[in-house]
């Protein structure tokens, strides 16, 4: 079935440094894919919706840059953090749409950051 | 807009327990009804859904039927196992939502062997 990966699955900083996370569709094709934060013992809140060779659209309240996202080709999207601080600590989730699916998306692991 | 609402936990059960998590909805249009289920440190997997009313779900023994009459979508099991502990998002899709799932608020449950 449609595999999501998502890498780094954790990652530990300190303050002010930017974090890459990646998404990738491995064995399909994602014209679209969605970056969700998850805080502790909450739910998913979108960020943003990322398309392929085009801008992301973010959810009110995100900001862009903040949290850049780069969808260049159809298997891979990023979400950087830039600047991180301590309050960007988060569970962080990917999800990619495959046409071919009668899923609305499939999920990665998630990236746990935590800044220092 | 859309929304979901289910119990909120932990739900703590022993093992062999029957497991009920409540789940209603609001859709603007004609949902698809999805349970997803997270393991600790995991993303979300699908673990259900039904498209249409009155249809049921059903995967590793949980089940939920798409009540369109009272807007519900109830996750159940007859007998959980420990394994089964997880947190529980119940979620909708609609046509006009381009793809874009709208998620309740989770519900974790404990199975206590």
């Amino acid at each position: 079935g449609a595999v999501v990966s998502q890498h780094p699955s954790r990652v530990i900083c300190k303050s002010g440094t930017s974090v890459k996370i990646e998404c990738r569709s491995l064995d399909f094709q994602a014209t679209t894919m969605f970056w969700y934060r998850q805080f502790p013992k909450q739910s998913l809140m979108l960020m943003a919706t990322s398309n392929e060779g085009s801008k992301a659209t973010y959810e009110q309240g995100v900001e862009k840059d903040k949290f850049l996202i780069n969808h260049a080709s159809l298997t891979l999207s990023t979400l950087t953090v830039t600047s991180a601080h301590p309050e960007d600590s988060s569970f962080y989730i990917c999800s990619a749409r495959d046409g071919r699916s009668n899923q609305p998306q499939h999920f990665g692991d998630g990236t746990r950051l935590s800044i220092l | 807009g859309d929304s979901v609402t289910q119990m909120e936990g932990p739900v703590t059960l022993s093992e062999e327990a029957c497991l009920t998590i409540n789940c209603t909805y609001t859709a603007t249009g004609y949902p698809s009804l999805f349970w997803y289920v997270q393991y600790p440190g995991e993303g979300l997997q699908l673990l259900l859904k039904a498209t249409k009313a009155d249809d049921k779900g059903s995967n590793k023994g949980f089940e939920a039927t798409y009540r369109k009459e009272t807007t519900s979508f109830h996750l159940e099991k007859g007998s959980v196992q420990v394994s089964d502990s997880a947190v529980y998002f119940c979620a909708l899709i609609t046509n006009n939502a381009g793809n874009m799932l709208t998620f309740g608020g989770g519900t974790r449950l404990m199975v206590k062997p």
